[in-house]
């Protein structure tokens, strides 16, 4: 099945700076690839997606790209606030609305 | 936008016991929802996919008998905990997605079940 990996565990960072969390997936029939925000104690939230027919995708402060080939893809996020700290996951599956296969987690810290 | 509600939104229960949760889709229909389970500072892990109609198909791993999935609706399945003991406790957290492809996962509000 499917294994996704995500790296770091653990992310501080000044608030401004730029964010970069890294997936790597096992699964070559997997087209796509969500990210979800979760505060503590909440469900997780859609924050970007990106299907395998694009390397990249951009929502404001918020960009994935994907490398098909290398099976990884990263989220970044620029000018980061201290509202983006909560922790990210980055999942894949075969489509949209398919099972998830979810990555460990990042837990991001914006220092103010 | 589509919501998927939960519940309850806790429960505490003491150790042998069944505990209940449902998932509802409150404005679409969802033929397929999935459960999930979330221990403290873990990701999300794939318990059992319900399929509306049809039996559940659990991950390996996990017991069909210790957590019954029914999705007997459209708007509406559930996760029974049986003989529930305090390694279960756990956040449980189901999606479900909309009729047709291409869409993306809606998920719930979660449950946190806590076994006494």
């Amino acid at each position: 099945g499917e294994n996704v990996e995500q790296h770091p565990s653990t992310l501080s960072v000044q608030e401004g700076d730029s964010a970069v969390i890294k997936c790597t997936y096992s699964d070559s029939a997997s087209n796509y690839f969500p990210w979800y925000k979760q505060e503590l104690g909440k469900r997780p939230q859609l924050i970007i997606d990106i299907r395998s027919n694009v390397g990249e995708k951009k929502d404001q402060r918020i960009a994935v790209t994907l490398n098909k080939t290398a099976k990884h893809f990263s989220l970044h996020i620029t000018e980061t606030q201290p509202e983006d700290s909560a922790v990210y996951f980055c999942a894949a599956s075969k489509a949209a609305g398919n099972k998830l296969t979810f990555g460990g987690g990042t837990r991001v810290l914006v220092k103010p | 936008g589509a919501v998927v509600s939960q519940h309850p939104s806790w429960v505490i229960c003491k150790s042998g016991t069944s505990v209940k949760i449902e998932c509802r889709s409150l404005d679409f229909q969802a033929t397929t929802m999935f459960w999930y389970r979330q221990f403290p500072k873990q990701s999300l892990m794939l318990m059992a996919t319900s399929n509306e109609g049809s039996k559940a198909t659990y991950e390996q791993g996990v017991e069909k008998d210790k957590f019954l999935i029914n999705h007997a609706s459209l708007t509406l399945s559930t996760l029974t905990v049986t003989s529930a003991h305090p390694e279960d406790s756990s956040f449980y957290i189901c999606s479900a997605t909309k009729q047709g492809i291409g869409t993306e996962a809606f998920f719930g509000q979660g449950t946190r079940l806590t076994v006494v």
